[in-house]
């Protein structure tokens, strides 16, 4: 069965464009949550999606922001780039929560990298 | 709110030797999910072990096991036997249950070396 798939691996900006990252859950799950690592740090919440709605979001402006299609992939973009936003995204894929679905399976991340 | 708390940053252990890594966490709610996940380095993070809060009894995992304390609000993870394959950052974490499930709180990790 394939894990959790996340594109592009590596993504280097500069200050003030957009970053566009994808992901694409385990089959059968319709859940997809978004992380951000920086450096050495622990993982903050950005966003969990379920059946194509924002079910949840983490203390992060409106800058980012994302969407769940109907394949239940999921799209993470982040405008307006600042230096700060440089981190490891991780995207992590479930059955819904509430159905006993509290298992999260993480991909191996997209490293931002902004100039 | 929840907070989860890892208050052990570097731990390192010896091969083959037990080793306990701490996790405290706050929170309000009754029913609740636990985890431990790890990440070694450049790799992708996986779950170690999963507790539910409504569990007395603690979860085992091969090699992995957890002492969770309720009412002290206490989950740390022990590793037996450890082998060099264990170096990795640990991350505790936690999750309600019900409305609202599906947003994590996760602590800041705990980078464990295994030394030969």
């Amino acid at each position: 069965e394939a894990g959790v798939t996340q594109s592009p691996t590596h993504l280097i900006k500069t200050r003030g464009q957009q970053a566009t990252l994808r992901c694409s859950p385990i089959s059968g799950h319709t859940s997809v949550y978004w992380y951000q690592q920086a450096l050495g740090l622990g993982l903050q919440f950005l966003l969990w999606y379920d059946e194509g709605e924002e079910r949840n979001r983490g203390n992060f402006p409106p800058r980012f922001s994302g969407r769940q299609f109907p394949n239940y992939s999921s799209e993470l973009n982040v405008n307006a780039l600042e230096l700060e936003d440089s981190a490891l995204y991780l995207c992590a894929s479930s059955l819904y929560p509430r159905t006993g679905g509290y298992t999260q399976y993480f991909g191996p991340g997209t490293r931002l990298t902004v100039l | 709110a929840q907070t989860v708390t890892q208050s052990q940053p570097e731990m390192s252990v010896q091969e083959a030797e037990t080793v306990t890594l701490s996790c405290t966490y706050d929170t309000s709610e009754n029913n609740y999910y636990l985890f431990w996940y790890k990440q070694p380095p450049s790799r992708q993070m996986i779950l170690v072990i999963r507790q539910e809060a409504y569990k007395q009894q603690n979860a085992t995992e091969n090699r992995f096991s957890v002492n969770f304390q309720k009412a002290a609000k206490s989950f740390s993870l022990k590793i037996s036997d450890s082998q060099l394959g264990d170096t990795a950052m640990y991350f505790c974490a936690f999750m309600k249950h019900g409305t609202n499930a599906g947003k994590s709180t996760f602590g800041d990790g705990t980078t464990l070396t295994v030394k030969p």
